[in-house]
């Protein structure tokens, strides 16, 4: 099967910083990659939706220039969140569609842990 | 709007068969996901259904009505690794991913 992979898996940060996650598809050109985030005992809520090369599109209450997501190729997509703060503590995953197959299936990541102190 | 339910949790015991029930309510329908996610890992994929009927694949079978907005994901002789949460998925008429907020299937020895 397809592999995503994420990076780094866990970072813990201070609050006022900036850090980048990076999701990559290993084995698969991804035409479209999604990014999560999921609080404690929470279902998956969709942050963002990118396409390569083009600006990625945002859901209702998400701010994009606090989350800013890059997807320069076909195999990678970065989440950076600025100047992070306690309640952005939570546990961002990535998934990615190959756009061949089973549409809409999405291959995840193991997801990234975020801790602000 | 639009509206995913599951139940919040479950038990079951090992060896026992458990039905896990999803009910929606979309903008259109192309497909439901279920999907199972371990403790602190992102979710794995276990099924896809977009025609009414069961499907089967091994342990696990899952079933979709479409006119009753209704699927449930069925798992035999359980074991103590299937302890997760098991997410529910409907992709809308957009394509878009709309999820429930899963149900957290606890196995008992």
């Amino acid at each position: 099967g397809a592999v995503v992979s994420q990076h780094p898996s866990r970072v813990i940060c201070k609050s006022g910083t900036s850090v980048k996650i990076e999701c990559r598809s290993l084995d698969f050109q991804a035409t479209t990659m999604f990014w999560y985030r999921q609080f404690p005992k929470q279902s998956l809520m969709l942050m963002a939706t990118s396409n390569e090369g083009s600006k990625a599109t945002y859901e209702q209450g998400v701010e994009k220039d606090k989350f800013l997501i890059n997807h320069a190729s076909l195999t990678l997509s970065t989440l950076t969140v600025t100047s992070a703060h306690p309640e952005d503590s939570s546990f961002y995953i990535c998934s990615a569609n190959s756009g061949t197959g089973d549409f809409n299936e999405q291959f995840f990541g193991p997801g990234t842990r975020l801790t602000v102190l | 709007g639009q509206n995913i339910d599951q139940p919040t949790e479950m038990t079951a015991t090992e060896g026992a068969i458990v039905q896990i029930n999803c009910t929606y309510q979309t903008s259109g329908f192309n497909g439901l996901f279920w999907y199972q996610q371990h403790a602190g890992e992102a979710p794995t994929f276990l099924s896809y259904n977009v025609l009414d009927g069961l499907e089967e694949k091994g342990r696990f079978s899952s079933f979709l009505s479409r006119s009753k907005g209704y699927s449930y994901l069925l798992l035999k002789e359980l074991q103590m690794k299937d302890s997760a949460s098991y997410l529910c998925a409907v992709v809308d008429s957009n394509y878009q991913l709309i999820w429930g907020a899963g149900t957290k299937l606890i196995i008992k020895p």
